[in-house]
């Protein structure tokens, strides 16, 4: 089974500071793993992927994430944040549901970023 | 261009009412899923289906029900046995594939009268 873990329910940075937004994974097989960020009364949107193809992944908005199999962890970084970067952010880990063959995303609870200026 | 639309924005329930959210899709996919989101919590997972005709229940299917007559459409009915049907509803859709991302819908926010 996998699961998803993200530290810090809301991060708060000023604008022109460095993003970090913590994920950790458990995953019985190699992962694939997803962040997505969600404005207000919106959907998810895709932000990056991994899929073994490189450790290090850029995304849209200026966003990467390295995955670091060693300490199971895929955190989502930005060089500077900007205000239009106010969200919150999901990172998710795919695999398939017991017993099932679709496949099924498992998200973390979720980070909301604060940026001020 | 290809997306998912999600009908109604804003939804209101009374008490001992069936519900049901409409999900449609364009781009093909054979998956579709339908998640609740609460707030501190994340997404959870209501239903999804792989094909036609065919629905697996989620985590927690209870008080739910779905129906997938075409490829493009996915409804949801939230029925009165639902008993806390507060929520923000979202669907999504894939391609069935572990590597591939779900691609989502702008959400229903279904709430009590």
């Amino acid at each position: 089974a996998q699961s998803v873990t993200q530290l810090g329910s809301h991060v708060s940075v000023s604008e022109g500071a460095l993003v970090l937004l913590r994920c950790n994974y458990s995953s019985s097989v190699p992962p694939y793993l997803f962040w997505y960020v969600q404005y207000p009364n919106q959907g998810l949107q895709l932000l990056l992927k991994y899929t073994s193809a490189a450790t290090l992944v850029k995304g849209i908005n200026g966003f990467e994430a390295e995955f670091k199999k060693s300490e199971t962890s895929f955190h989502l970084t930005k060089p500077s944040a900007h205000m239009s970067d106010a969200a919150e952010y999901f990172c998710a880990v795919s695999g398939l549901p017991r017993g099932g063959t679709a496949s099924k995303l498992t998200f973390g609870t979720g980070t909301r970023l604060q940026v001020t200026l | 261009d290809g997306g998912i639309t999600q009908s109604p924005k804003y939804l209101f329930r009374k008490e001992g009412q069936n519900v049901t959210l409409s999900c449609e899709q364009n781009l093909n996919h054979d998956a579709m899923y339908w998640y609740r989101q609460d707030p501190g919590q994340g997404l959870r997972l209501i239903y999804y289906s792989q094909i036609v005709n065919d629905f697996q229940k989620g985590d927690i299917a209870e008080g739910y029900s779905v129906s997938r007559e075409k490829k493009e459409s996915f409804p949801l009915t939230v029925t009165s046995a639902q008993k806390n049907p507060t929520a923000f509803y979202l669907c999504a859709s894939s391609e069935d594939r572990l590597d591939q991302p779900q691609h989502f819908g702008d959400g229903t926010r279904l709430s009590i009268l």
